[in-house]
């Protein structure tokens, strides 16, 4: 079955320290990962797809298929990305859903 | 904007009682689905609908039922309600046909049972 494990509840930082919140998957099948970022007060938002490898608000994250991680990097950490990240996988094709994380909790500290 | 918009935002309750809570949205989406998200336990999936005909269970179905009363609308309900049912409820959309992925979520209904 398909599984996303996320190993940190919380990870506490200082503001321009790197981060990396950790994503392993399982997963027989082609994996596509997301990780989706809560802030405060605000609903759910897409911050990045494993397809489209981009770098949005200064993450990146690499699929490791050897490894079967998706973790997330941003080399300066800003206390604006204080935030609940949420690792996800797409299974089953069109017809098939998105399973999540338990959620990192990121703070940053000034 | 097109938007997801769940209401009530919040609302407390007593064990016992019908709660529904309501789903609506405008970014003409087919796919519609109902999370709940409880703190050490991330988000899991209690259903889900890919049309008006089509209702799945998801990972937690126990003890909710739903109704996708037209594209736009998506409806959870809680025919008895508990303590351990009381979480924040996210309603979600995607896109159909090829799309993977992306969800769009609602702002949450934070539901409290006493």
């Amino acid at each position: 079955a398909q599984r996303v494990t996320q190993p940190e509840k919380l990870l506490s930082v200082f503001k321009g320290a790197p981060v990396e919140l950790k994503c392993n998957y399982s997963y027989s099948g082609s994996p596509e990962l997301f990780w989706y970022v809560q802030y405060s007060r605000q609903r759910l938002q897409l911050l990045l797809r494993h397809i489209s490898r981009e770098s949005i608000k200064g993450f990146t994250a690499d699929l490791n298929k050897g490894e079967t991680s998706f973790h997330l990097k941003k080399p300066f950490a800003q206390e604006e990305d204080s935030a609940m990240y949420y690792c996800a996988l797409h299974y089953g094709g069109s017809q098939g859903n998105l399973i999540f994380g338990k959620g990192t909790k990121l703070s940053v500290k000034p | 904007d097109a938007d997801v918009t769940q209401t009530p935002r919040n609302r407390i309750t007593k064990t016992g009682k019908r709660i529904m809570l309501e789903c609506s949205q405008t970014k003409g989406h087919d796919r519609m689905y109902w999370y709940r998200q409880d703190p050490g336990l991330g988000l899991r999936l209690i259903y889900y609908s890919f049309d008006v005909k089509d209702i799945n269970k998801g990972e937690i179905s126990d003890g909710y039922s739903v109704s996708r009363q037209a594209q736009a609308k998506f409806s959870l309900s809680l025919e008895s309600a508990i303590p351990n049912q009381t979480a924040l409820y996210f309603c979600a959309t995607r896109a159909g046909g090829g799309n993977t992925g992306e969800l769009f979520f609602g702002e949450g209904s934070r539901l409290t049972v006493l």
